[in-house]
């Protein structure tokens, strides 16, 4: 059974920091991982889809990169602001199965 | 652009009672998929709609049923509601169910059961 887990639970940086969130699943056969976004009362949005057969991917500040051999992904996000406070997940999609979601990382970025 | 559109967006019940929980999406998505969202247990897969006319159970499926209407439509039914139903539910649809393409979540559905 996929297991997927973000550490840390919780995080609070200055404004204008540099910052890495990171993922790890129990089985790599994945074909796909997905980092969300969810902020307070709302549902989620969907930041970054990496491929199986890719190593990367970038939407202006953020950047997701994927080992998959390793069973890991990390979310870099650059010169955080205060807008970027919001709750961030992790889900993989493997074997038969729709998404496998973590429990997320609770960003919360002061100004 | 509504996206995913779900109803209610907040609900009440006694135990013992039944509701539907409505979900709709107007990007012409393949597959549709029924989550809850509990406090310190993450999101949690109910059902799943891989394309019209099929239905599969997800990690957490018992006191729920679902009906895929059309391809736009799909409802979570809940017959005898129980406390440990209180959540939020959350609708979402994509492309395909492999994930090739991201999914597409609505605001979600506050139910508390007393």
């Amino acid at each position: 059974k996929q297991e997927v887990t973000q550490i840390p639970a919780a995080l609070s940086v200055p404004e204008g920091e540099n910052l890495v969130l990171n993922c790890s699943f129990t089985d790599s056969a994945i074909y796909n991982l997905q980092w969300f976004r969810q902020d307070p009362g709302k549902g989620l949005t969907s930041l970054l889809l990496i491929q199986s057969s890719q190593r990367e991917q970038t939407s202006g500040r953020l950047n997701a990169s994927l080992d998959k051999s390793s069973g890991r992904s990390t979310l870099y996000i650059a010169a955080s602001q205060p807008g970027d406070s919001a709750t961030y997940l992790c889900a993989v999609v493997s074997g038969n199965t729709p998404l496998v979601f973590g429990k997320g990382t609770r960003l919360s970025v002061i100004a | 652009n509504a996206g995913v559109t779900q109803t209610p967006k907040f609900q009440v019940l006694k135990t013992g009672q039944s509701m539907t929980l409505q979900c709709a999406q107007d990007m012409n998505h393949n597959s549709m998929y029924w989550y809850r969202q509990d406090p310190g247990m993450g999101l949690r897969l109910i059902y799943y709609s891989a394309s019209e006319g099929t239905t599969d159970k997800g990690e957490v499926p018992n006191g729920y049923n679902v009906s895929r209407l059309n391809k736009r439509e799909f409802s979570l039914r809940l017959e005898s509601a129980a406390p440990s139903q209180t959540s939020v539910y959350f609708c979402a649809s994509s492309a395909d169910y492999r994930g090739g393409q991201p999914q597409h979540f609505g605001d979600g559905t506050r139910l508390s059961i007393l």
